[in-house]
């Protein structure tokens, strides 16, 4: 079963809102998550990594004040995408890895799909 | 992380074994080389890892080459639902895990 979840998997919001993305590691702790965007056939790209209790580290190019990451909880960390262009229409996915060998695998959310109108 | 190489797409028949080949030529001597497949509009789902052995689990079996310069993926039987991209990812004590394009693979009836 998933390990991962994420919510919501659809959002439409209007051109400048901000809509919020959770992503939740089930029955693990999760010291650090990672969020990714995806373009319609194109790869993952990694927008940034999410620490509990500390600030999200981003990947070159990423705002980080437009992709704001909260990561309150070993369980929950959270990208709200703020003042939201039709632009940032793409698909989010989450990712979390068991506690373990730095080896171990990633464990993905079934991502958001985000479309701004 | 070391960059991957990967044809963009591949074809297989039901049934039939599938070989996904992975270039890796900078991969330093820590690296894992890991796995993933994407079905349409889904996250990633990890298929198998490896460092320099052989290895072999219920959804893949992955070869490694001596030199660790490349790597294979091998289906054993294609099924419908094998469809899907696949990508290589030589993953480097960093923690993160970045995607190179992948290969597609359809698999035919």
């Amino acid at each position: 079963g998933a390990v991962v979840s994420q919510h919501p998997s659809r959002v439409i919001c209007k051109s400048g809102t901000s809509v919020k993305i959770e992503c939740r590691s089930l029955d693990f702790q999760a010291t650090t998550m990672f969020w990714y965007r995806q373009f319609p056939k194109k790869s993952l790209m990694l927008m940034a990594t999410s620490n509990e209790g500390s600030k999200a580290t981003y990947e070159q190019g990423v705002e980080k004040d437009k992709f704001l990451i909260n990561h309150a909880s070993l369980t929950l960390s959270t990208l709200t995408v703020t003042s939201a262009h039709p632009e940032d229409s793409s698909f989010y996915i989450c990712s979390a890895r068991i506690p373990g060998p730095y080896n171990s695998p990633l464990h993905f959310g079934n991502g958001t799909r985000l479309t701004v109108t | 992380d070391a960059k991957t190489t990967q044809p963009n797409s591949m074809e297989s028949n039901e049934e039939e074994p599938v070989h996904l080949p992975c270039n890796h030529s900078t991969i330093s001597g820590t690296d894992y080389i890991h796995w993933y497949r994407q079905l349409p509009s889904q996250g990633p789902e990890y298929v198998i890892h490896g460092l320099t052995s052989n290895v072999n689990n219920r959804m893949a079996s992955l070869a490694i080459a001596e030199d660790r310069k490349s790597s294979t993926l091998i289906l054993h039987r294609a099924t419908l639902r094998d469809a899907a991209v696949y990508y290589c990812i030589s993953y480097s004590n960093t923690g993160k895990l970045i995607f190179g394009q992948g290969t597609t693979l359809q698999v035919k009836p």
